[in-house]
C-alpha cells in the first residue's frame, strides 16, 4: 500500500522567500513521484515527475524536488516566490511497476505576499 | 498543446437522480481515468480504463458508478441515484500508456453538487 503525506495544508511565504513544500510517502516498492499544481477553476497540472535516475528533478516555472530514500521525501523546492505561484500543490506517488493508480496527498495551499 | 475536456463544470442535482459526467481525453490517449475530490480532502482514484474495460477500480466504485466508452473519442462516468456524499469535484485523466511513471493528464473537473 503507498501513502502521501503533506505536512502544512497551507503554508505562506513572501514574494522573493524561498519555497518549500513537504512531502513524504510511504511505498512498499519503488515508488514514482508527482508534483502537481491546481491553479482556481483549474484542472491538476503536472510540475515534476521522479522516476528512475537522478533524484534532483527539475519542473515547469521553476520548482524543483529531491528524492531522498533514506527519508522517504520529495519536497518541492523553488528559490525564489512569485505572485502566480499561489496555488495547491499536490504531491502524488505510484509503485515503480505495474498499473497502479496515483495516490495524493491531502495538498498544500501556498500563498504568496507582496 | 491537448488536453481533457469535461463537462459539465459544475451541475446540481436532487438526490436520488442519474448523473453523467462526460470527458473528452487526449486524442491518442489509450488509458483513462476518474478520480474525485471531496472537498477539503484528498484527491481519490475512482477507476482505470483500458481497452474497453475496467482495468482497476478503488472501493469507492461500487454499483452505482459506472462508466463508458460509448464512441471513439468520450468518456464517461455514469453516478446512479445520487447521494449527498457524492458531492464532490470529478476529474477525468488520460495517459498514453500504463499508469506507472508516466504523465497523466488531468482535465479541469466537473463540480457535481447534491442537494
Amino acid at each position: 500500500a503507498q501513502s502521501v503525506t503533506q505536512l502544512g495544508s497551507h503554508v505562506s511565504v513572501s514574494e522573493g522567500a524561498l519555497v518549500l513544500l513537504r512531502c513524504n510517502y510511504s511505498s512498499s516498492v519503488p515508488p514514482y513521484l508527482f508534483w502537481y499544481v491546481q491553479y482556481p477553476n483549474q484542472g491538476l497540472q503536472l510540475l515534476l515527475k521522479y522516476t528512475t535516475g537522478a533524484t534532483l528533478v527539475k519542473g515547469i516555472n521553476g520548482f524543483e524536488a529531491e528524492f531522498k530514500k533514506s527519508e522517504t521525501s520529495f519536497h518541492l523546492t523553488k528559490p525564489s516566490a512569485h505572485m502566480s505561484d499561489a496555488a495547491e500543490y499536490f504531491c502524488a506517488v505510484s509503485a515503480f511497476s505495474g498499473n497502479t493508480p496515483l495516490v495524493f496527498g491531502k495538498g498544500t495551499r501556498l500563498s504568496v505576499i507582496a | 498543446e491537448p488536453e481533457v475536456t469535461q463537462t459539465p463544470s459544475h451541475q446540481v442535482t436532487q438526490m436520488g437522480q442519474e448523473v453523467i459526467l462526460r470527458c473528452v481525453p487526449i486524442s491518442n490517449h489509450l488509458y483513462f481515468y476518474w478520480y474525485r475530490q471531496i472537498l477539503g480532502q484528498k484527491v481519490e482514484f475512482l477507476v482505470s480504463f483500458y481497452n474497453n474495460e475496467i482495468s482497476e477500480k478503488s472501493e469507492i466504485f461500487d454499483d452505482q458508478f459506472s462508466v463508458e466508452r460509448p464512441d471513439g473519442s468520450n468518456f464517461t462516468l455514469k453516478i446512479r441515484s445520487t447521494k449527498l456524499e457524492d458531492s464532490a469535484m470529478y476529474f477525468c485523466a488520460s495517459s498514453g500508456q500504463g499508469l506507472s511513471g508516466n504523465t497523466i493528464y488531468f482535465g479541469e473537473g466537473s463540480w457535481l453538487t447534491v442537494v
